[in-house]
């Protein structure tokens, strides 16, 4: 059974760091065909792609948010990392991570998601 | 950067069928994926590689690509079919995943 979960904070101050832990389960973050991708959704807003990692610890990620996204991978643990600095208000949203395939990069197994509001 | 367009919003009646376009440049020559998101939940795929079906998704869903369009078609429409509806594609020239803005399939 293949499952994702994400932890974190659920309120996070401007300016500051926020940390995101996907913990997955059912498949190995080893697999040649497979990697984690994070995904974001502002409230009522469309989903929005932010960084992936795939085999061989090949990682994207999206191009204005590039100096504030780091993506990591610890396989022993079974989980994704994902930092974005210098938060924001504007980067409150639901946060979702997804087992993604290396073929054309589609999710078939999604966390739950995590609302990360970003006030003071 | 790639941009998907869809339809904002799409509304059929029970029984009808619904078709929720999927529109970028060259998008023809792409492999397209569909999810579906229920109000609270996290997505769910109910296309992938333009028209394979998991196995938990009714056949009632299928997909096209013929370009200028993709197309997400659901037939004999259901009450539970509401929900909102997202394209995604790889672009491999920048290597990101796109998602396209979402419709939102409205059950009269």
């Amino acid at each position: 059974q293949v499952t994702l979960k994400e932890s974190g904070p659920v309120l996070v101050k401007p300016t500051e760091t926020l940390t995101l832990t996907c913990t997955v389960s059912g498949f190995s973050l080893m697999s040649d065909r497979m990697g984690v991708s994070w995904i974001r959704q502002p409230p009522g807003k469309a989903l929005e792609w932010l960084a992936h990692v795939l085999p061989d610890d090949k990682k994207s990620y999206r191009t204005s948010l590039r100096t504030r996204l780091t993506i990591s991978k610890d396989t022993s643990r079974s989980q994704v990392v994902l930092t974005m600095t210098n938060m924001d208000p504007l980067d409150t949203a639901t946060y979702f991570c997804a087992r993604v395939y290396k073929r054309q990069l589609w999710s078939d197994y999604w966390g739950q998601g995590i609302l990360v509001t970003v006030s003071s | 950067s790639y941009v998907l367009t869809q339809p904002p919003s799409v509304s059929v009646a029970p029984g009808q069928t619904a078709r929720i376009t999927c529109g970028g440049d060259n998008i023809g020559i792409k492999s397209v994926h569909w999810y579906q998101q229920k109000p609270g939940q996290a997505p769910v795929v109910v296309i992938y590689y333009t028209g394979d079906r998991p196995s938990a998704i009714p056949d009632r869903f299928s997909g096209s690509n013929s370009g200028p369009s993709a197309t997400l078609t659901i037939s004999g429409v259901e009450a539970g079919d509401e929900a909102d509806y997202y394209c995604q594609v790889w672009d491999s020239t920048s290597d990101h995943v796109i998602f396209g803005g979402g419709t939102k399939l409205t059950v009269l």
